[in-house]
């Protein structure tokens, strides 16, 4: 079945770097890839997603990029804010599964 | 907030008992699906039902069950609890459309 993996497990920058999140999954058939942000108490929310056919996507500080050849995706963020800090997952899924198969997330820390 | 709404939002209760975990879908999704996240599994898909239908199964234990009502909202059943259920179960919903999923705020299961 398909498989995610995510790395770092957990990842320490100082404001306004930027954070990098990297994500690869084994089902070449996969063709969409959420990101999901998950602060403390609270449930996932979803900050971006791209879809098999779209190299990179783009919205303000977050970017997604795409290599299905390598069968691997990330997150960048850039300028990063204390309000970023959090934990973060990838996620993949087929659209005949619906189900989204999820990394083991990232705690990010962003040190003001 | 996602729009999704989940009741209780914490529960305690003993081994071998039964439980309800109750979830109100985005206005318009027609999909709900359910969720657990512990620390050693991380995110796992459980099921998913469309319309009032069952859709798509993950690894879903024998002694939980769902259904989904006409009014679309969605009903985890969990019995015979065992102090490995503890954990957060995330209810999310879905306009089928895409494969965009919105997840509630989710409900703190602990088995003493």
């Amino acid at each position: 079945g398909e498989n995610v993996e995510q790395h770092p497990s957990t990842l320490s920058v100082q404001e306004g770097d930027s954070a990098v999140i990297k994500c690869t999954y084994s089902d070449s058939a996969s063709n969409y890839f959420p990101w999901y942000k998950q602060e403390l108490g609270k449930g996932p929310q979803l900050i971006i997603d791209i879809r098999s056919n779209v190299g990179e996507k783009k919205d303000q500080r977050i970017a997604v990029t795409l290599n299905k050849t390598a069968k691997h995706f990330s997150l960048h963020i850039t300028e990063t804010q204390p309000e970023d800090s959090a934990v973060y997952f990838c996620a993949a899924t087929l659209d005949s599964s619906y189900k989204l198969i999820f990394g083991s997330g990232t705690r990010l820390l962003v040190r003001p | 907030d996602s729009g999704v709404t989940q009741t209780p939002k914490h529960l305690i209760t003993a081994t071998g008992q039964r439980v309800t975990l109750r979830c109100s879908p985005r206005s318009g999704d027609l999909s709900v699906y359910w969720y657990q996240q512990s620390l050693d599994q991380g995110l796992q898909f459980l099921i998913q039902y469309y319309n009032g239908e069952e859709r798509a199964k993950g690894n879903i234990l024998e002694r939980f069950s769902a259904q989904q009502f006409p009014d679309l909202h969605s009903e985890l059943n969990l019995s015979s609890l065992e102090l490995g259920d503890s954990a957060l179960y995330f209810c999310a919903s879905g306009d089928d459309n895409g494969n965009e999923q919105f997840f509630g705020p989710g409900t703190r299961l602990t088995v003493l």
